[in-house]
């Protein structure tokens, strides 16, 4: 079964620097990988996702992503950090052949003025 | 478009009282339904899925269980409510005839605490 790991429960950044959230997938099928946001007390909003194709993901907010197959990774970025992107990220894995989605134990994003 | 429905936004129940939040589904048809929930500092866990009506999976054993009597509506519930059933409830749904590559679009969840 596919699974997903975050490097870093949380992760804190100041205003205009760069902000890396760390995201490692196992499965033994290609995945199609997501990566959400959540701000306090909403539910989970969709920033990007990878199917097939570019493996360099532009989002929303200005997040992208790379899928990296050799490293098994799904590292999101952003440049530079804004107070707004303070939020929850959760990184997600899905299969084919599968109909549910697995999600990664979250990274809590901490933005320093 | 499509549109996600969960309430109550918030409920306070008693230990032991029993539990019903409901999810709704706009704009689309024969989704994958999805309940998720939240505890504090906890990631997300999936307890049930459903790919149609009547159809049921379970992923983790508990005192919680869903229904799916219409097309679009999902129903969590529990005959009696234990403290640890607390925390931030979530409803998602996706198409569920394009496989995986298709993205799971969450409701705006339910607060549970049972005291």
């Amino acid at each position: 079964a596919q699974s997903v790991t975050q490097l870093g429960s949380h992760v804190s950044v100041s205003e205009g620097a760069l902000v890396l959230l760390r995201c490692n997938y196992s499965s033994s099928v290609p995945p199609y990988l997501f990566w959400y946001v959540q701000y306090p007390n909403q539910g989970l909003q969709l920033l990007l996702k990878y199917t097939t194709g570019a493996t360099l993901v532009k989002g929303i907010n200005g997040f992208e992503a790379e899928f990296k197959k050799s490293e098994t990774s799904f590292h999101l970025t952003k440049p530079s950090a804004h107070m707004s992107d303070a939020a929850e990220y959760f990184c997600a894995v899905s299969v084919n052949n599968n109909n549910d989605m697995r999600f990664g134990a979250g990274t809590r994003l901490t933005v320093k003025p | 478009s499509q549109t996600i429905h969960q309430w109550p936004a918030t409920l306070v129940q008693p230990v032991g009282s029993p539990l019903s939040l409901e999810c709704t589904v706009e704009g689309t048809s024969n989704p994958n339904l999805y309940w998720y929930r939240q505890a504090a500092g906890r990631g997300l866990q999936l307890l049930f899925y459903s790919v149609g009506i009547g159809q049921i999976s379970s992923e983790v054993p508990q005192n919680l269980s869903a229904s799916r009597p219409q097309d679009r509506q999902f129903i969590l519930s529990s005959k009696k409510l234990l403290l640890s059933d607390s925390g931030f409830y979530l409803c998602a749904w996706r198409n569920g005839l394009a496989g995986g590559r298709e993205t799971q679009y969450f409701g705006p969840g339910t607060r549970l605490l049972v005291l």
